[in-house]
Formats: C-alpha cells, sequence, structure tokens
C-alpha cells in the first residue's frame, strides 16, 4: 500500500458545483496534514492545513479521520480558477518527514 | 520577497554531464530540501538539511549530491546525468516545527 494515495482523477466539473477530493494514508504515526495546490507548470503552494476538529476557509473544508486514516477536501462553488491539481500531504511528527501524494486534477468548466 | 530561488529554470544535458542546481532562500530557514516531480509519480524527496552543515538522504538520494555550507543555499549536484534524471526539480524550505513548505519556481531538466 502507498503511503499517501488520492483519487487519480482527473475530475471534471462546471462552475458552481461541489467537489470532494479523498486522501488516505498509510502510517497511523502521523501527525500533520495539509492540503498543497499546484497550478499547471507551477511549484504546489499550501492551500491549507488539516486539523483533526476539521477546519474550513471560505469555499473550502478539509476534514481528518485518524480511525480511517483518511482525509478529504470539499470545495463548494466551484470556480474557473480552482482548476489545478490538489496534493495531500502527510507528515511525520516534527514536520521531519512530509509525504505528498500524486494528485488529483480538477478542471472547472464554464 | 524573493523567498526561495532556483536556477536555472531549465538545462539540458548530455548523459554523463555534470551540473549543480542551485537554491537560495531569503527566509532564514533552517530545513531546506530538494524534490523531483516525474508525471504519474508525485513529488519525491531527494535529500534534505535540517541546518548548515548537515544534510541527509530522501527517498531518490542516489546520483545526486548535496552540501549546506550556509543557511541560505542548499545547492543540488547531478555527477554523471542520466536520462532518468530527466525531471522537474524543486527546492523548498520551511520554519522549524511548522509544516508549510515554500517551494522555488522548479528547474526543468532534460537528459539526453
Amino acid at each position: 500500500r502507498k503511503e499517501v494515495e488520492q483519487d487519480p482523477g482527473p475530475f471534471n466539473v462546471p462552475e458552481g458545483a461541489t467537489v470532494a477530493f479523498n486522501c488516505t494514508y498509510s502510517n497511523s504515526a502521523s501527525q500533520s496534514f495539509f492540503w498543497y495546490r499546484q497550478d499547471c507548470r507551477k511549484e504546489p503552494k499550501l492551500l491549507m492545513s488539516v486539523y483533526s476538529s476539521g477546519n474550513e476557509d471560505g469555499r473550502f473544508t478539509a476534514q481528518l479521520n485518524r480511525a480511517s486514516q483518511y482525509i478529504s477536501l470539499l470545495i463548494r462553488d466551484s470556480k474557473l480558477s480552482d482548476s489545478a491539481t490538489y496534493l495531500c500531504v502527510v507528515g511525520s511528527s516534527g514536520y521531519s518527514t512530509l509525504t505528498f501524494g500524486k494528485g488529483t486534477m480538477l478542471l472547472v468548466s464554464p | 520577497n524573493a523567498g526561495v530561488t532556483q536556477t536555472p529554470k531549465f538545462q539540458v544535458l548530455k548523459t554523463g554531464q555534470s551540473m549543480t542546481l542551485q537554491c537560495a532562500q531569503d527566509m532564514n530557514h533552517e530545513y531546506m530540501s530538494w524534490y523531483r516531480q516525474d508525471p504519474g509519480m508525485g513529488l519525491r524527496l531527494i535529500h534534505y538539511s535540517v541546518g548548515a552543515g548537515i544534510t541527509d538522504q530522501g527517498e531518490v538520494p542516489n546520483g545526486y549530491n548535496v552540501s549546506r555550507s550556509t543557511t541560505e543555499d542548499f545547492p543540488l549536484r547531478l555527477l554523471s546525468a542520466a536520462p532518468s534524471q530527466t525531471s522537474v526539480y524543486f527546492c523548498a524550505s520551511r520554519a522549524p516545527s511548522v509544516g508549510e513548505l515554500f517551494f522555488g519556481e522548479g528547474s526543468r531538466l532534460t537528459v539526453l
């Protein structure tokens, strides 16, 4: 089993749609969780950290289920500018090791 | 705000040539790292450093060397380039006890 696995995608959705990305991780000792966004031919950038209680940032909601070793990202009211690849990242204690998933591509169309 | 600066942005090498990818950050981050990104493989850690004078291997270190003589700079050396090293290379840094990685814009390397 790969350390961090994501939906392969791509996800093609119309503007205004709600889309959810899933991510599972294999190391039960993992302590930190993030979603990064990577635009085409650009560097990854932090979208949001994921906290145990779940957290929201505008149209974006992240959830963590430690028992199932599962992370999710929900995007509401999709915009054209949300088109990108979303990377799930899982870290060990103290962030000494950060493992990236392969990413899920999102394409939002008019 | 310069952040993390990588050079060159593009490079074409012939098999067997050597080269150095430069990385510099101006955020006084102790932690710096090099990743490579290949289609279908995601980002994979090559080498990392937790401070000047300290380096360690990541997931795919073979064929690469690093050094960290200053806090600001973390160059990646390809000793004898191979076609399998054709990839996009990202340098990243972060502050202690903070998970957010700041990436450079990437260096696209092609080995013929």
